[in-house]
């Protein structure tokens, strides 16, 4: 069955960085625009990032431009994100998220579990 | 970006109720409009796309309606495994957003 695991989250100092990971299994990741979208602690949704089955069309969420990072690596089924400059605000659980229909009208079938990120001093 | 707003933010309750929550964008979405069920600890699962086509899996007493700026996710008769929240996500543009959610409680 679909399933999506993302790792790498952790406990990250202000300005410092990280890199998620997506590992996708049960489907070809190739075939399919993946997204990352986070939930502060208590919070709701916020989409984060898109790239396109074959990463030519990444479009990331205006108040996150420069600062976050997609890409993929279809051969190791596998989607990530890099976080550069962490700030506080970006504490969230993250989540990535399989994107069904046709670019740009794509909705979610598929979350993995997420990954949480804590940014504290 | 397109603002999604939710009514009611929290919504109280009984088991066999029709319950009702409504979601309007800023602007038109045409018929871009999923509803996703969220329960404590767990990720987003997608329940209806496309405005009223439901997901695979999920049971029938969960419908919605609506066009453009206005939807509607309905549940026919409330189940106890119902009690979650639930967000709405317009995805007519390569910005897609959430409504704030609403949490439906036990009465």
């Amino acid at each position: 069955q679909v399933q999506l695991v993302e790792s790498g989250g952790g406990v990250v100092q202000p300005g410092g960085s990280l890199r998620l990971s997506c590992a996708a299994s049960g489907f070809i990741i190739g075939d399919f625009g993946m997204n990352w979208v986070r939930q502060a602690p208590g919070k709701g949704l916020e989409w984060v990032a898109f790239i396109e089955y074959d990463g030519r069309k990444i479009q990331y969420a205006d108040s996150l431009k420069g600062r976050f990072t997609v890409s993929r690596d279809n051969s190791n089924n596998t989607v990530y994100v890099q976080i550069n400059s962490l700030r506080p605000e970006d504490t969230a659980i993250y989540y990535c998220a399989r994107g069904r229909g046709d670019p740009p009208q794509q909705y979610f079938d598929h979350w993995g579990q997420g990954t949480l990120v804590t940014v504290s001093s | 970006d397109i603002q999604m707003t939710q009514s009611p933010s929290t919504l109280s309750a009984f088991v066999g109720d029709r319950v009702t929550i409504s979601c309007r964008a800023s602007q038109s979405v045409s018929g871009w409009l999923a509803w996703y069920q969220q329960k404590p600890g767990k990720a987003p699962n997608l329940l209806i796309y496309k405005t009223f086509s439901l997901q695979s899996g999920v049971p029938s007493r969960f419908s919605g309606n609506g066009f453009g700026t206005e939807f509607t996710l309905t549940i026919s008769s409330l189940q106890p495994d119902d009690f979650a929240t639930y967000y709405c996500q317009q995805y007519s543009t390569y910005s897609p957003t959430f409504g704030q959610g609403t949490k439906v409680e036990i009465k």
